[in-house]
C-alpha cells in the first residue's frame, strides 16, 4: 500500500527566505510523485511531478523538488518565498499500473505562511 | 478552454436530505475521479469512472453514496440521507487517459457541502 507523510502541518517563513516543505512516501512499486498547491476556496493546481528520469524536477512559480529513492523523500523547495506563495501544499503518490493506477494518495497538507 | 467545472460551489443540506454534486470534466477527458477533503485532512480518493462505467469505487462509503458518469452530461456524485459527518469539500478531477504519467489530473474548484 502507498502512503504519504508531510512533516509539519504549518510552516511559516519570511518573504525572501528559503521554502522547504517535507514529504516522505511509502510505496512497494516505483512511485509517481506530485506536489499540488491549493489556494483558499479553490481546487488543486499541479506544481510539479516526478515520473521517471531526472530526479530534480522543476515546476511552476519557481518551485522544485528532488526525488531521493534512498530516503523515500520528495521535498519541495523554493529559494526565495513570495507573499503569493501562501497556500496549502499537498504531496501525492500514485502508481502507473495495476488496480490503483491513477488514484492519487495525498498527504494531509502543509499550510505555508509568508511573513512580510 | 474551460477546466473542470463543478457545481454548485456551496451546498447546504439538512440531515436526511439528498445532495447531488455535478462535475463536467475538461473537454475531451473521459476519466473522472471524485475526492473528498475533510477539515484538516488531505484529499481522499472516493471513486474513478469512465463514461458509463464505474472502474474503481474502493474509496466510496458502502451506503448512501453513489456516482455515475453517463454517456451524455456531467458526472454526478449523489449522497442520500446526508449526516453531519458528510460535511466536506468534494473535488472532481479529470484526465485524458487513465494514469498520471502523461495525463495528469485536472481538479475543479470543489463543492463545499454543509449539513445542518
Amino acid at each position: 500500500a502507498q502512503s504519504v507523510t508531510q512533516l509539519g502541518s504549518h510552516v511559516s517563513v519570511s518573504e525572501g527566505a528559503l521554502v522547504l516543505l517535507r514529504c516522505n512516501y511509502s510505496s512497494s512499486v516505483p512511485p509517481y510523485l506530485f506536489w499540488y498547491v491549493q489556494y483558499p476556496n479553490q481546487g488543486l493546481q499541479l506544481l510539479l511531478k516526478y515520473t521517471t528520469g531526472a530526479t530534480l524536477v522543476k515546476g511552476i512559480n519557481g518551485f522544485e523538488a528532488e526525488f531521493k529513492k534512498s530516503e523515500t523523500s520528495f521535498h519541495l523547495t523554493k529559494p526565495s518565498a513570495h507573499m503569493s506563495d501562501a497556500a496549502e501544499y499537498f504531496c501525492a503518490v500514485t502508481q502507473d499500473y495495476g488496480g490503483s493506477q491513477g488514484n492519487l494518495i495525498f498527504g494531509k497538507g502543509t499550510k505555508l505562511s509568508v511573513k512580510p | 478552454n474551460a477546466g473542470v467545472m463543478q457545481n454548485p460551489r456551496h451546498l447546504v443540506r439538512r440531515r436526511g436530505q439528498e445532495a447531488r454534486l455535478r462535475c463536467s470534466p475538461v473537454k475531451g477527458h473521459s476519466h473522472v475521479y471524485w475526492y473528498r477533503q475533510l477539515p484538516e485532512e488531505g484529499l481522499k480518493f472516493m471513486v474513478y469512472l469512465q463514461k458509463e462505467n464505474i472502474i474503481d469505487e474502493s474509496g466510496m462509503p458502502k451506503e448512501r453514496f453513489s456516482a455515475e458518469f453517463p454517456k451524455e452530461g456531467p458526472s454526478i456524485l449523489r449522497i442520500q440521507q446526508v449526516v453531519r459527518g458528510d460535511s466536506a469539500a468534494y473535488f472532481c478531477a479529470s484526465s485524458r487517459d487513465r494514469g498520471t504519467r502523461n495525463s495528469p489530473l485536472h481538479f475543479g474548484n470543489g463543492t463545499r457541502l454543509t449539513v445542518t
